[in-house]
């Protein structure tokens, strides 16, 4: 079984751009959750999206949006990007929505904003 | 509101030694769910175990095992023979039922086994 994969794989952005990011799940999983990983942050969630509906959110600003499509592929889009937005993005795919399933996660975008 | 501390920043040990990974964690919910993942340096986190509250069973998977102890709020990692492909960032992870999928994670260990 295809485990998540992510595209782009790396992408450099200048300030101001926006930016779409796509995670593909492991086939019969529903949810995708979204998590940004920085060197003083840590991982940090940023949303989780169940047949095509954001059921959970992070704390981060409105810039950071996502969307889930019927068939469990789901993209981020960062808009207006800031120095600060250089950072890993991971995702990860579940078979369910209450925790009690393992998550696995994709190999990540390296988003880097100059 | 749920918190994953990994005191131990950084660990170096000589290859064959065992090792311990400790995590502790904070939540007032009744149902919740840790994990550990390795991420190597290519980036990926892997996933290694999940456990329920409900379930305090010990479990071991070849030379790893984990140690999960309500009482005290642990959910410790131990690598027995480490390996210099055991090199990596782990990170432990808490989620709670009424969050769905969110991961709270620790700041993460390095370990570094060297040969």
């Amino acid at each position: 079984k295809a485990g998540v994969t992510q595209t782009p794989r790396y992408l450099i952005k200048t300030r101001g751009q926006q930016v779409t990011l796509s995670c593909s799940p492991i086939s019969g999983h529903r949810s995708v959750s979204w998590y940004q990983q920085t060197p003083g942050q840590g991982l940090q969630f940023l949303f989780e999206y169940f047949s095509e509906t954001q059921r959970n959110k992070g704390n981060f600003p409105g810039r950071f949006s996502g969307r889930q499509f019927s068939n469990s592929r789901s993209e981020m889009n960062v808009s207006t990007l800031e120095l600060g937005d250089s950072a890993l993005y991971l995702c990860a795919s579940s078979l369910g929505l209450q925790g009690d399933y393992e998550q696995y996660f994709g190999p990540g975008t390296r988003l880097t904003v100059t | 509101a749920q918190k994953v501390t990994q005191a131990q920043t950084e660990i170096s040990v000589v290859e064959k030694e065992d090792v311990t990974l400790d995590c502790v964690y904070e939540t007032r919910d009744t149902t919740y769910y840790l994990f550990w993942y390795k991420q190597p340096p290519s980036g990926e986190l892997v996933f290694l175990i999940r456990r329920n509250s409900f379930d305090e069973q010990n479990e071991i998977s070849g030379r790893y095992s984990w140690n999960f102890q309500k009482s005290t709020s642990s959910f410790n990692f131990t690598i027995t023979a480490s390996q210099v492909v055991d090199s990596a960032v782990y990170f432990c992870a808490l989620s709670v039922k009424e969050y769905g999928n969110k991961l709270v994670f620790g700041a993460g260990t390095i370990l570094r086994v060297k040969s």
